[in-house]
């Protein structure tokens, strides 16, 4: 069955420094993979997506994130954190179902960051 | 730019009711999605449809149904509304090409049942 792993609930950092959040999937194909970034009381807004090509993907923000096949990973980095960047984070696959695809989610980072 | 709207931000029902919650999207979308999110827990799929009038059962349809009419919109029904469905509830949409369309997401409906 497909499954997304983020194995940290919360996160804090102080601002400048460098972040790295963990996403590990679950998927028998070539997976696509995403990941979304939540303000408190807002929607989820696309950070970055994996279709296929180059591992490394640029997203908004300053945000980047490296797929790893033999890992089954694709963890996110930004260099360096702005106080602004303090929400919730959450990994996502594409797996194929009933003729279209539907998007499975992990349980989210909560990322806060220190003055 | 995308647009999903979802018809309330906040809901209080009483146990019992039947609730609607409904969801627009301006893309000509084929694809609609409610999920709903719980602390902890993370987005989980409720119901699905990738044309009109098609649906497909999530991961936890339980409790829940929908209804497709029109490709903009897609609406969740909670038949018999029950204190556990307490949760905020996300709507989204996208192309139905292959998966990596991203979805667009609404702002949420925070359902409160009493």
């Amino acid at each position: 069955a497909q499954s997304v792993t983020q194995p940290d609930i919360h996160i804090t950092v102080s601002e400048g420094a460098s972040l790295e959040l963990r996403c590990n999937y679950s998927y028998g194909a070539t997976p696509y993979l995403f990941w979304y970034v939540q303000s408190p009381g807002q929607g989820l807004q696309l950070l970055l997506k994996y279709f296929s090509g180059d591992t490394l993907v640029q997203g908004i923000k300053g945000f980047e994130a490296e797929f790893k096949r033999s890992q089954s990973s694709f963890n996110l980095r930004k260099p360096s954190v702005h106080w602004s960047d303090a929400a919730e984070y959450f990994c996502a696959v594409g797996a194929r179902a009933s003729g279209t695809y539907k998007y499975i989610f992990g349980t989210g980072t909560r990322l806060k960051v220190l003055a | 730019d995308v647009k999903v709207t979802q018809s309330s931000r906040y809901l209080v029902k009483r146990t019992g009711e039947k609730v609607f919650l409904e969801c627009v999207q301006d893309m000509d979308h084929e694809n609609m999605f409610w999920y709903r999110q719980d602390p902890g827990l993370g987005l989980r799929l409720i119901y699905f449809s990738y044309d009109v009038k098609m649906k497909e059962k999530g991961d936890i349809p339980e409790g829940y149904s929908v209804s497709r009419e029109k490709k903009e919109r897609f609406s969740l029904i909670l038949e018999s509304a029950s204190t556990n469905q307490t949760s905020m509830y996300l709507c989204a949409s996208s192309y139905r090409g292959p998966g990596g369309s991203p979805l667009h997401f609404g702002n949420g409906t925070r359902l409160t049942v009493t």
